[in-house]
């Protein structure tokens, strides 16, 4: 079983350009999760997605923060016109989709904006 | 809505004494409570999760954790450090109702040799 796969690890954009990260869960798993994290804190909740329907959506996320899970298997997350704040490390994460059930997390999309 | 607390930013112990690193959680309804390690530059692997049943959880690399309900805390012990601990470790909490999973901010470990 291959776990979650993140690309890319590593991006540099300048400002006010657009990124996109792509995400590939677990395979069949049906619940598809995005953190960001920053250095020294704890992974921030973004969103999450049952499927290709996206559940919840946090709302520190901006207007320029869009995910998408088209066919409810790999997920993008889009960044458009990039600040500075907006560097850190995007987790993505994916479960069976039960109450209670564990998360596994790929190793992140680090994000600096220059 | 949930929260979880990790009161303590750095955690020292020395090499094969026991170690506690704390969590305390807020929810609706039912908890489910969960740790994870992180190494740096790397994501966050699971250790273990409580969900209903016997209030001492065992998980991975010989780390357990406590769920007190009357104390509203879940946390994580190890009955003898090894320097391969130190890490960053998370507390991460749940409710019944909603299945969003929060962080807490985490939990330095530094295992002194």
């Amino acid at each position: 079983d291959t776990g979650v796969s993140q690309d890319p690890r590593h991006k540099i954009t300048k400002r006010g350009q657009n990124v996109t990260f792509r995400c590939d869960p677990i395979s069949e798993h049906n619940r598809l999760y995005w953190y960001r994290q920053t250095l020294g804190q704890g992974p921030e909740f973004l969103t999450y997605f049952q499927n290709e329907a996206q559940l919840e959506k946090s709302r520190l996320l901006s207007d320029r923060f869009s995910a998408e899970r088209p066919k409810g298997s790999f997920s993008t997350l889009e960044i458009q016109r990039t600040e500075q704040g907006d560097s850190a490390m995007y987790l993505c994460a994916s479960s069976p989709g039960r109450s209670g059930n564990t998360i596994y997390f790929g190793e992140g999309s680090w994000l600096t904006v220059v | 809505a949930q929260s979880v607390a990790q009161p303590e930013d750095q955690v020292n112990v020395a090499e094969g004494n026991p170690l506690t690193v704390k969590c305390t959680y807020s929810v609706s309804g039912n908890p489910y409570l969960f740790w994870y390690v992180q190494y740096p530059n790397r994501g966050l692997q699971f250790l273990l999760k409580y969900i209903t049943g016997d209030n001492l959880v065992k998980g991975s690399y010989g780390f357990e954790a406590e769920f007190n309900k009357s104390q509203t805390s879940f946390h994580l012990k190890k009955p003898s450090a090894l320097v391969s601990d130190s890490a960053l470790y998370f507390c991460a909490v749940a409710d019944n109702r909603d299945d969003k999973i929060i962080f807490g901010k985490g939990t330095r470990l530094h295992i002194l040799p």
